[in-house]
């Protein structure tokens, strides 16, 4: 089983759509969780921190569940730039960071 | 501030030669990572660094791999020889040494075509 999992994808959504990726980690000794966005052909860029309580940042909104090692990320409002493979990472303690594949999404007008 | 600069940015081989890649943390940054990144998958972990010490190396392929951070700042990465396999985008990483909620900061990575 890997560290990191997340749904597959691809996602092919409308503008204005909502979409939401999943992730879970089967580390239960992780410390905090990220998400990372990588555009074609470029290198994985901080999107945003997970933190145990939620977060919001504009549209994107991201979630931590614990005791389920569940990380969700919810996007409203999709925008043709959103368009981009979703990486989720999982620090597991000591800077070790892990990542999962990536899902994938495509926002269409 | 700068970021994390790599080079070179492309490297086209063939199979059985060797090849170095070099990375340049961000300035104060102690943690280095060097991933593996193959086309439609996540970046894989080869090593970490803190400061000067490999701390992690479980995922290095170590008959063909190697790296060094002498220093604690600048890395190589090489690859002796090289096989088809091998082709994927390398990417280097830093972090501060802080908080566990800090994050890494990538360079643009190199991307190796073994023929």
């Amino acid at each position: 089983r890997k560290e990191v999992e997340q749904d597959p994808g691809p996602f092919n959504v409308p503008e204005g759509a909502t979409v939401a990726f999943n992730c879970t980690y089967s580390n239960s000794a992780s410390q905090s969780f990220f998400w990372y966005r990588q555009d074609c052909r470029k290198e994985p860029k901080l999107l945003m921190s997970v933190y145990s309580s939620g977060n919001e940042d504009g549209r994107f909104t991201a979630q931590l569940n614990r005791a389920s090692q569940y990380i969700s990320l919810l996007i409203r409002d999709s925008k043709l730039s959103d368009s981009a493979t979703y990486l989720c990472v999982v620090n597991g303690g000591n800077n070790d960071m892990r990542f999962g594949a990536g899902t994938r999404l495509t926002v269409k007008p | 501030e700068a970021g994390v600069v790599q080079s070179p940015r492309y490297k086209i081989i063939e199979k059985k030669q060797p090849v170095a890649f070099w990375c340049n943390p961000i300035s104060g940054h102690n943690t280095l990572y060097w991933y593996r990144q193959n086309l439609g998958q996540g970046p894989e972990l080869l090593i970490r660094y803190e400061n000067e010490e490999a701390v992690d190396d479980s995922q290095l392929p170590k008959d063909r791999f190697s790296a060094e951070r002498l220093k604690g700042v600048d890395s190589t990465l090489k690859i002796q020889p090289a096989e088809l396999g091998d082709s994927a985008v390398y990417l280097c990483a830093s972090r501060r040494r802080g908080a566990s909620t800090d994050t890494q900061y990538f360079g643009p990575g190199t991307r190796l075509t073994v023929l």
